[in-house]
């Protein structure tokens, strides 16, 4: 099946820098992948997609970027602000399946 | 418009007890989806409905868990004499075609305990 790896676990930033979480997957046939911002006792919340077909897409201060070929891709939060801190999850779907990464505990430092 | 929403958000059992956790989709939505989520850990799939039928159930455990979406619409996972090892947030997600590999939108999840 499908194995998707999240790096780092935790990141820590000032408010106003950037933020970028790394994903790779296995499986080539996967070709949804979707981002997740879940705050504590909450649910998972979709924030930004991207598909096979597409290298790179930007929501505001989220961009993510997509390289087929090296099977990785990465969620980037340019100025970062406080209500970013969460755990984001990137997944890699494949026949109607969700694989997810570990998460990433993000904080944003007032 | 309202979400996916999951009842009850807190659960409580001893173990060996019977436990149902339901899921209301999105309306309109034909895909649900079933997911375990540990403290620390990513969403673990559990099982995938198109409609009424279970397109893969592949992520149960084991048999003392089944769901079932009788109309299409609500589901709800049934699991059987309960474990410790069952504690954990229980997630549930719809997404609004047929179509595989598209926009999945997660209720706020129902956390079991197991005592």
């Amino acid at each position: 099946g499908e194995n998707v790896e999240q790096h780092p676990s935790t990141l820590s930033v000032q408010e106003g820098d950037s933020a970028v979480i790394k994903c790779t997957y296995s499986d080539s046939a996967s070709n949804y992948f979707p981002w997740y911002k879940q705050e504590l006792g909450k649910g998972p919340q979709l924030i930004i997609d991207i598909r096979s077909n597409v290298g790179e897409k930007k929501d505001q201060r989220i961009a993510v970027t997509l390289n087929k070929t090296a099977k990785h891709f990465s969620l980037h939060i340019t100025e970062t602000q406080p209500e970013d801190s969460a755990v984001y999850f990137c997944a890699a779907s494949i026949l109607g399946q969700f694989y997810f990464g570990t998460g990433t505990s993000l904080t944003v430092i007032p | 418009g309202a979400g996916v929403s999951q009842t009850p958000s807190n659960k409580v059992t001893e173990k060996g007890k019977y436990v149902e956790l339901r899921c209301d989709p999105i309306s309109g939505h034909t895909a649900l989806y079933w997911y375990r989520q540990s403290l620390g850990q990513g969403p673990e799939f559990l099982i995938y409905f198109q409609g009424t039928g279970a397109a893969d159930d592949s992520g149960l455990p084991n048999d003392r868990f089944f769901a079932v979406r009788p109309e299409g619409s609500v589901s709800t996972l049934k699991i059987q004499r309960t474990e410790r090892g069952d504690s954990a947030v229980y997630l549930c997600a719809s997404s609004p075609t047929g179509v595989p590999n598209t926009e999945a939108f997660f209720g706020q999840g129902t956390r079991l305990t197991v005592v």
